[in-house]
């Protein structure tokens, strides 16, 4: 399979404890995305990078959360001291092309519960 | 910030109906992109849309991008069973890099 995988699919976490997820990206896709997506809502943007540049931060992103990508290949979502209101379906998406055709392709998004 | 309101919320149609929904927005954007998603997973991309006034298919889909560049929709023709799902809008401004989403059209297709 060639699309976007994330990693773990699904993460039940204790209030305050940190989680990681993992996205892999399209081979050669430069641009990674992070989404958050609650029930009965559409994702929303969280961040991007372009390689390994991290270009663009939303003011959803708390200072809690931190998102890498050290080589312009995979990337790691944490969010450290986990709170019930972070409970969501967390999505990446990667896209190549021109700016003009941008094209974002999703992964199957790792659902988080915080108990 | 942008939003989309995208419409209906919901559809409960009869097999074999052709559907209709449509996204607008008080912002001009350059991409408007029609995503399905189905429980558990994540948004598959179904059409992309680049140019106003670009009509796009992909099999029994079709999607507009408004000429004003403000709205689009999505149309299904002879729906069936496995339509079910919930399907989004979003848009890009050139450059932008992240997308808006609708808030999304559940889609109920009875045999």
């Amino acid at each position: 399979d060639t699309g976007v995988s994330q990693d773990p699919r699904h993460k039940i976490t204790k209030r305050g404890q940190n989680v990681t997820f993992r996205c892999d990206p399209i081979s050669e896709h430069n641009r990674l995305y992070w989404y958050r997506q609650t029930l009965g809502q559409g994702p929303e943007f969280l961040t991007y990078f372009q390689n390994e540049a991290q270009l663009e931060k939303s003011r959803l992103l708390s200072d809690r959360f931190s998102a890498e990508r050290p080589k312009g290949s995979f990337s790691t979502l944490e969010i450290q001291r986990t709170e019930q209101g972070d409970s969501a379906m967390y999505l990446c998406a990667s896209s190549l092309g021109p700016p003009d055709q941008e094209t974002q392709y999703f992964g199957p998004g790792t659902r988080l519960l915080v108990l | 910030g942008q939003q989309l309101n995208q419409s209906p919320q919901s559809m409960f149609i009869q097999e074999g109906e052709d559907v209709s929904m449509n996204c607008t927005s008080s912002s001009i954007f350059n991409t408007w992109l029609w995503y399905k998603q189905e429980p558990g997973e994540g948004p598959v991309l179904l059409i992309a849309l680049y140019k106003a006034g670009e009509l796009t298919s992909n099999g029994r889909l079709t999607a507009q991008f408004g000429i004003t560049r403000k709205d689009s929709f999505l149309n299904i023709s002879a729906s069936i069973p496995s339509d079910v799902g919930i399907y989004f809008c979003a848009a890009l401004f050139l450059n932008a890099g992240k997308s808006t989403f609708g808030d999304g059209t559940t889609l109920t297709v009875k045999p």
